[in-house]
């Protein structure tokens, strides 16, 4: 167990609404970042959060944003939802914003968009 | 922008057969990390490598690093039914604090 906490586990929306998926980081951890990991495929980055502010994203539209709180805790918002936004979302936290800290993922959200 | 590649997709071998994936990035990397990944689960991590030419062992696991920081290897000998999973390079940039993954090499082994 890595005490990377992800909430809800699974998520079945339609097209056009909006979902919130949620992450506890591990203890001690203040860095969070977001990954979007598709059927047979790695995960790719959507953005990092470092104490509360944006540190870092990836090639993905603005209708995916997110949020840091004080307790480093973190949401992903996917506005606008389309189908080809069904795919699991892992969180990764990690202690500091040093190039050599390894990841701690969650279990990630399956999010299914119809 | 920075893309990670790794070869073979798949590969699917006998218990006790040895293993190996390749990892290539497009730009030199300050360092790379392998991750696991069991089926229905979440990446698990497993090494980083910092140095230039680094080799890294974990009892029938192998990586190394390559002299020019911008591929990597992970070897594993002796497969065994517990391997079975996805292996993942990931790669850090000078200057960036932020991970970029391959596609993976998913290992199947038969018994």
């Amino acid at each position: 167990e890595t005490g990377v906490t992800q909430s809800p586990t699974h998520l079945i929306k339609t097209r056009g609404q909006q979902v919130t998926l949620r992450c506890s980081s591990q203890s001690g951890h203040n860095t969070v970042s977001w990954y979007q990991q598709a059927l047979g495929q790695g995960p790719q980055f959507i953005f990092q959060y470092y104490r509360e502010e944006e540190n870092g994203r990836g090639n993905f539209p603005p209708r995916f944003s997110g949020l840091q709180f004080p307790n480093y805790s973190s949401e992903l918002n996917v506005n606008a939802l389309e189908l080809d936004d069904s795919a699991l979302y892992l969180c990764a936290s990690s202690s500091e914003l040093a190039t050599n800290e390894k990841l701690f993922f969650g279990s990630g959200t399956q999010l299914s968009v119809l | 922008g920075q893309q990670v590649m790794q070869i073979p997709q798949y590969q699917h071998v006998q218990e006790g057969e040895d293993f190996t994936t390749y990892c290539n990035s497009s730009t030199t990397l300050s360092n790379i990390q392998w991750y696991k990944q069991r089926p229905g689960g979440h990446p698990v991590f497993l090494i980083q490598l910092v140095k230039s030419g680094e080799v890294k062992k974990q009892k029938r696991l192998t990586f190394q690093f390559g002299e020019a920081k911008k591929n990597s290897s992970l070897h594993i000998t002796a497969t065994q039914t517990t391997d079975v999973g996805t292996y993942f390079c990931a790669g850090k940039r000078s200057g960036y604090s932020t991970l970029t993954f391959g596609k993976g090499t998913m290992l199947l082994v038969s018994p």
